[in-house]
């Protein structure tokens, strides 16, 4: 059973340049998330997608974009990665939208923006 | 006040041992609790979901006080793969339906 899959597991990347976490379940559900996670600070929601065509903001947006052309797929990207987006991001979803019920997370991306 | 606290630990136990881990949060409207395990270095899962009336797993006990906005978690019996980061997690409604997570508390149960 797969779940979520992202990708890369982790990546060095060098101020300004343009990146894409990739994020794709196989679960048919219909909301997904991403999540940044730094230490003392704890998971905080960047983007959330309730279903496929839709999206809206989290926590923390700037800097980061996403797209949900489909029910499995919710890239995340940084379009000028800057030394603050050097987090563990991890996508997640959920069966249905709200997150009343159980997130299922990805294993996580380790992004360094050096 | 902060959407949901939780006292960051670490919790040093010995095997066998009763530990509990406490948790509140800022919004009166939240609808739905859970507590999530966070192993070193890996994505979080969901431990279990907390009723109005308490509810129990095996070795985990779950508790809401909504007066007090307060949530707790007890677990009997600790093990050594109890060690982990217990995160408390609160559905806000306000503004987006997402989930809010709590910083996290970790134990360590020591042989």
């Amino acid at each position: 059973i797969a779940g979520i899959t992202q990708a890369p597991t982790s990546q060095i990347l060098a101020a300004g340049r343009r990146m894409t976490l990739r994020c794709t379940q196989d679960m048919r559900h219909n909301a997904m998330y991403w999540y940044r996670q730094d230490l003392g600070l704890g998971l905080r929601l960047i983007h959330y997608s309730n279903t496929a065509g839709t999206t809206g903001k989290g926590e923390v947006p700037d800097g980061y974009s996403v797209s949900r052309a489909n029910t499995d797929d919710f890239p995340l990207t940084l379009a000028s990665a800057v030394p603050s987006q050097t987090s563990v991001y991890f996508c997640a979803s959920s069966e249905g939208a709200g997150a009343v019920g159980e997130l299922f997370f990805g294993e996580g991306s380790r992004l360094t923006v050096l | 006040r902060k959407e949901v606290e939780q006292d960051p630990g670490p919790f040093n136990v010995p095997e066998g041992a009763t530990v509990a881990f406490n948790c509140t949060y800022s919004n009166s409207a939240s609808q739905s609790f859970f507590w999530y395990r966070q192993d070193c270095r890996k994505e979080p899962k969901l431990l279990m979901s907390v009723y109005s009336s308490g509810n129990e797993d095996g070795r985990f006990t779950a508790q809401l006080n909504r007066a007090s906005q307060y949530i707790s978690l007890l677990i009997r019996d600790s093990k050594l793969s109890d060690s982990a980061t217990y995160l408390c997690v609160v559905n806000n409604r306000i503004g987006y339906s997402t989930l809010t997570f709590g910083k996290g508390t970790m134990l360590l149960v020591s042989p």
